[in-house]
């Protein structure tokens, strides 16, 4: 899988967007770009993924460059409650064969710290 | 809530000692997947199981093992336990073989060894 880069930490407040990056400038062509997040210590929750069109669900929106060489998480009107570690992850289609390992297992990073302050 | 429940939530032994996690999957998930998340490693993949059997190997100490159940439950063994296997141990699963997008995960058992 193709490693990705995040900044360490950010801070927003309450209300405003978060707009997280993700550089994965390795990423190949069958890779698929996922967030999750952690909440301290509770096990992590997935997001929102995808491939190269921009994605949105109830939770956040998800814009991937045209070269797939970035992306950016979008919380658009973050709360208290979204205060977490949120890990980019990139990862092959689960559904395509390939000899050497899981297509399924999911590589956490250090990923960003977001703060949301009141 | 994901669905996924993990036995027991804390768990406190001495070094050298074994103990046993467990953990049940979300109604109809056939993966089961076991993490280990440490102060200096972050969150790293130990192993999956589907419908019973080893899928992927990930890095799981030759100490630890893990097995599926019939019942679909998974359990994640852990012997002659070491300071450094202080960790929070999650297990998470995902739908069968035509869904592995979102895995759901448990809250998680905290493990000390003393």
């Amino acid at each position: 899988d193709a490693k990705t880069t995040q900044p360490p930490s950010m801070d927003c407040a309450e209300g405003r967007a978060a707009n997280l990056p993700c550089n994965h400038s390795t990423i190949s062509g069958n890779e698929y770009v996922y967030w999750y997040r952690q909440i301290h210590s509770q096990g992590p929750q997935y997001i929102i993924h995808g491939l190269k069109n921009n994605e949105t669900n109830e939770m956040a929106s998800l814009i991937i460059t045209e070269d797939r060489k970035s992306s950016t998480l979008i919380l658009p009107h973050a709360t208290l409650r979204d205060t977490a570690v949120y890990y980019c992850i990139v990862r092959v289609d689960p559904l395509e064969r390939y000899s050497g390992g899981s297509n399924y297992k999911l590589t956490f990073g250090k990923g960003t710290l977001l703060t949301v302050n009141p | 809530d994901s669905g996924v429940t993990q036995t027991p939530k804390h768990l406190i032994t001495a070094t050298g000692q074994r103990v046993t996690l467990r953990c049940s999957p979300r109604s109809g998930d056939l993966s089961v997947y076991w993490y280990q998340q440490s102060l200096d490693q972050g969150l790293q993949f130990l192993i999956q199981y589907y419908n019973g059997e080893e899928r992927a190997k990930g890095n799981i100490l030759e100490r630890f093992s893990a097995q599926q159940f019939p019942d679909l439950h998974s359990e994640l063994n852990l012997s002659s336990l070491e300071l450094g296997d202080s960790a929070l141990y999650f297990c998470a699963s995902s739908a069968g073989q035509g869904s592995y997008n979102e895995q759901f995960f448990g809250p998680g058992t905290r493990l000390t060894v003393l």
